[in-house]
């Protein structure tokens, strides 16, 4: 039971261009998102957030909007680099005693292409 | 300001010997968490503390143990080692909602 799920194992993109990942949550009790950078031999590095009281969230050249209704959020990276490719996680956040429990998607890889 | 940092980076082992991973924050963070990597998949978290002398087990805690005496070091402990546990162990620690990862433990079952 995939409780996060990105269905696009890949994503290819031209330099320049905006690039678009998605995630879809099925637990309504998650009341956080985020969104990971990850390079090969690498662990996972913060990227942006977004609380669930939130419709949108703006770091620099990343954005991250959340639809609550259709349980879905993406990440808009622009314009994209080719220092961005890397695998993306989407991330959604449940509280458990007093931390969070953070349960992940599967990933996608982005390829910024020159 | 290293943040979260693990040892070793690789490491093969036999069926059946024992090992500890450690990780170790600089942070001040109360909440540490241990999560495995499998390929193609997200991470799944294996345990977690809330504090020094404070654990609890996540969603795959089979085959693992854990301890915390000190704020700063929550290693990871293998007690009889499987191939099943061949993957990639990610430590973390929280600050709020944020969680920050250490670099990864690289492990191979043989």
């Amino acid at each position: 039971d995939q409780q996060v799920k990105q269905n696009s194992p890949s994503l290819s993109v031209q330099e320049g261009r905006i690039s678009i990942l998605n995630c879809d949550y099925t637990n309504s009790m998650f009341d956080y998102f985020l969104w990971y950078k990850k390079y090969p031999a690498e662990g996972p590095t913060f990227l942006i957030s977004i609380s669930s009281i939130k419709d949108k969230n703006e770091d620099g050249r990343f954005t991250v909007f959340l639809n609550k209704s259709a349980k879905h959020l993406s990440l808009h990276i622009v314009p994209s680099q080719p220092g961005d490719s890397a695998v993306y996680f989407c991330a959604a956040s449940a509280r458990i005693g007093g931390g969070n429990k953070l349960t992940f998607g599967t990933g996608t890889q982005l390829k910024v292409e020159l | 300001n290293a943040g979260v940092t693990q040892t070793p980076k690789f490491r093969i082992l036999k069926i059946g010997q024992s090992m500890t991973l450690q990780c170790t924050q600089d942070m001040n963070h109360n909440y540490m968490y241990w999560y495995r990597q499998d390929p193609g998949m997200g991470l799944k978290l294996i345990y977690y503390s809330v504090g020094a002398g404070i654990t609890d087990k996540g969603e795959v805690p089979n085959g693992y143990n854990v301890s915390r005496s000190t704020t700063e070091d929550f290693p990871l402990r293998l007690e009889l080692a499987a191939p099943s546990q061949t993957s990639v162990y990610f430590c973390a620690s929280s600050w709020e909602e944020t969680q920050y990862f250490g670099p990864g433990t690289r492990l191979l079952v043989l």
